[in-house]
């Protein structure tokens, strides 16, 4: 079983859909936990990070449930922008674990 | 702003060959990272460093050896290439260990 594991994609929306990506990870000692973004053979980029409190970024909600070692990102109004892999990181022991990530594809 | 810059872009290496790909920031960063991303296999860590004159293995580090050789600069080496070694590797800054990090544009590398 991987350390980090991911909602299998793709998933194909359709603009202005509301999508929700999961994450679980198995070692209890995480500490710190990310949402990247990576688009088609580019390098990952930052989306948000995410806290015990939940947090959100505009269309972005993230959230985190300590207990049930889980993971959400909520993307409300879809937009075509926002086609890309999601990929769940978590931090342990310095290290940044991630996901395979989950293939979103936004169409008109 | 360069942030996290990776040479080279692309390479193409024969079985047997060796190279190092060099990784340098300019945030001021105490940890770096090396990543290797294959297809269906997500990133998988080679080594990081955590502060200037250290360094750990990660998931995958057989075939790989690192240097830091500054606070700036993280280099990886493949001292005798393998076909199993073509990938796309990426570097990565953080301040401090687990906090958020930033990556470089990659690197493409072929082993034929």
């Amino acid at each position: 079983r991987k350390e980090v594991e991911q909602d299998p994609g793709p998933f194909n929306v359709p603009e202005g859909a509301t999508v929700a990506f999961n994450c679980t990870y198995s070692n209890s000692a995480s500490q710190s936990f990310f949402w990247y973004r990576q688009d088609c053979r580019k390098e990952p980029k930052l989306l948000m990070s995410v806290y015990s409190s939940g947090n959100e970024d505009g269309r972005f909600t993230a959230q985190l449930n300590r207990a049930s070692q889980y993971i959400s990102l909520l993307i409300r109004d879809s937009k075509l922008s926002d086609s890309a892999t999601y990929l769940c990181v978590v931090s342990r022991g310095g290290k940044l674990i991630f996901g395979q990530g989950t293939e979103l594809s936004v169409k008109p | 702003n360069a942030g996290v810059t990776q040479t080279p872009k692309f390479q193409v290496l024969k079985t047997g060959q060796s190279m190092t790909l060099q990784c340098a920031q300019d945030m001021n960063h105490n940890s770096m990272y090396w990543y290797r991303q294959d297809p269906g296999m997500g990133l998988r860590l080679i080594y990081y460093s955590a502060s200037e004159g250290t360094t750990d293995k990660g998931e995958v580090p057989n075939g790989y050896n690192v240097s830091r050789l500054n606070k700036r600069e993280f280099s990886l080496r493949l001292e005798s290439a393998a076909p199993s070694q073509t990938s796309v590797y990426f570097c990565a800054s953080a301040g401090t260990l687990n906090t958020e990090a930033f990556f470089g544009q990659g690197t493409r590398l072929t082993v034929v």
